[in-house]
């Protein structure tokens, strides 16, 4: 069984400090993990991936297996990163492609 | 157009009717998936399309819930007999192929009374 956690449903931080976004993962092969993010009156929309190890609005993400996580980071929290962001993972062992999400963190960036 | 649409963008029906929600994924985009958003959750698997094939019906909660996709576009996901418990958004995705990344619509809020 596959299962994403991240733990807090509610994050306020700072404008110009650091955030970090907590996910943990439960997988038994090996995992393709997902940020997604939902603005508010905005669709849910991919942040970035794993396997692409890019930057994208300024956070980064880096798997970590050996302590099942998938935090998302950025050094300097923005006032437009406010939002909903959820966690997935797609287990490629068994070629299944559904997704399984976390419940999501809200994050708001206080100015 | 340009991404994914979903309708009804809200429903409210009583309980014990049937309700019908519709997808229509990005052209040609050969996979297409449901998910429900409950309060307070994450959004949970229902169904996956891909192409041709059987689809993945594992996350269907019920047999009241089914689902169809004709031509290989076009998505309806119906509800027989509702219930409270079923209020929920209903999140429709697409992707170019399977394993590509996902695209969302806006979800239909669907409200049992």
């Amino acid at each position: 069984a596959q299962r994403v956690t991240q733990p807090e449903k509610l994050l306020s931080v700072f404008k110009g400090a650091p955030v970090e976004l907590k996910c943990n993962y439960s997988y038994s092969g090996s995992p393709e993990l997902f940020w997604y993010v939902q603005y508010s009156r905005q669709r849910l929309q991919l942040l970035l991936r794993h396997i692409s190890r890019e930057s994208i609005k300024g956070f980064t993400a880096d798997l970590n297996k050996g302590e099942t996580s998938f935090h998302l980071k950025k050094p300097f929290a923005q006032e437009e990163d406010s939002a909903m962001y959820y966690c997935a993972l797609r287990g490629a062992k068994d070629g299944n492609e559904k997704l399984t999400f976390g419940t999501g963190t809200r994050l708001t960036i206080i100015p | 157009g340009a991404g994914v649409s979903q309708s009804p963008s809200n429903k409210v029906t009583e309980k014990g009717k049937d309700v019908e929600l519709r997808c229509d994924p990005i052209s040609g985009h050969t996979a297409l998936y449901w998910y429900r958003q409950s309060l307070g959750q994450g959004l949970e698997f229902l169904i996956y399309f891909q192409g041709n094939s059987a689809p993945d019906k594992s996350g269907l909660p019920s047999d009241r819930f089914s689902a169809e996709r004709t031509g290989g576009s076009v998505s309806t996901l119906t509800i027989q007999r509702t219930q409270q418990e079923d209020s929920a958004v209903y999140l429709c995705a697409s992707s170019l192929e399977a394993l590509q990344p996902q695209h969302f619509g806006d979800g239909t809020r669907l409200s049992i009374l």
